[in-house]
């Protein structure tokens, strides 16, 4: 069975320019999460995306954003890009909700913000 | 919210020692899982442990959820083990992510 794969593995934006990053589940499972990680503020949960509803949000400003489709693939956006958005963005999928089950991670998007 | 704390926060070994990694959680979890992270950033899930014991060749991990605590250990380690360890909790729809313990092993 196919891992958890996200697209692109690597991004060069400049301030100010909006991204979208992407993120296939494992098939099969309807959950997706997002986790940013810095080295300042270790791996922090963004939002979770269960059958095209976002469940829960961290602590983020609006400026991060997602979506889910029918067929679970989900999408991150960020607009008005800051320096400190830089960092390496994951997502992991699971069969059920994320607080009670195990998570699968894909293996990360590296956004650099100059 | 409920606070992870993983220690210790560094760890260096030579080859073939073994090792004890610690998780403390402030309140009660749904559930909890252990990462290696390897130097290009993937999390490889070592171990989905809510409570009990289990092993997996040269690791094993045990979580007492009534004391709010998870242990990890590292039997005869080698340099391909070397990487951040990370310690997850799930509650209140969020996944929390401990603070890491950075493991580095010496041949």
């Amino acid at each position: 069975k196919a891992g958890v794969t996200q697209t692109p593995r690597y991004l060069i934006k400049t301030r100010g320019q909006q991204v979208t990053l992407s993120c296939s589940p494992i098939s099969g499972h309807r959950s997706v999460s997002w986790y940013q990680q810095t080295p300042g503020q270790g791996l922090q949960f963004l939002f979770e995306y269960f059958s095209e509803t976002q469940r829960n949000k961290g602590n983020f400003p609006g400026r991060f954003s997602g979506r889910q489709f029918s067929n679970s693939r989900s999408e991150m956006n960020v607009s008005t890009l800051e320096l400190g958005d830089s960092a390496l963005y994951l997502c992991a999928s699971s069969m059920g909700l994320v607080d009670g089950y195990e998570q699968y991670f894909g293996p990360g998007t590296r956004l650099t913000v100059t | 919210g409920i606070q992870v704390e993983q220690s210790p926060p560094d760890l260096i070994l030579q080859e073939g020692a073994n090792s004890t990694l610690r998780c403390n959680f402030s309140d009660s979890v749904n559930n909890l899982q252990w990462f290696h992270q390897n130097p290009w950033g993937q999390l490889i899930n070592l171990f989905y442990i809510p409570s009990g014991t289990k092993q997996n060749g040269r690791l094993s991990a045990t979580t007492v959820a009534t004391e709010r605590y998870s242990l990890l250990y590292i039997s005869s380690s080698q340099t391909t083990d070397s990487g951040v360890y990370f310690c997850a909790v799930g509650n209140t729809d969020k996944l929390i992510f401990g603070t890491g313990t950075r493991l580095q092993v010496f041949p």
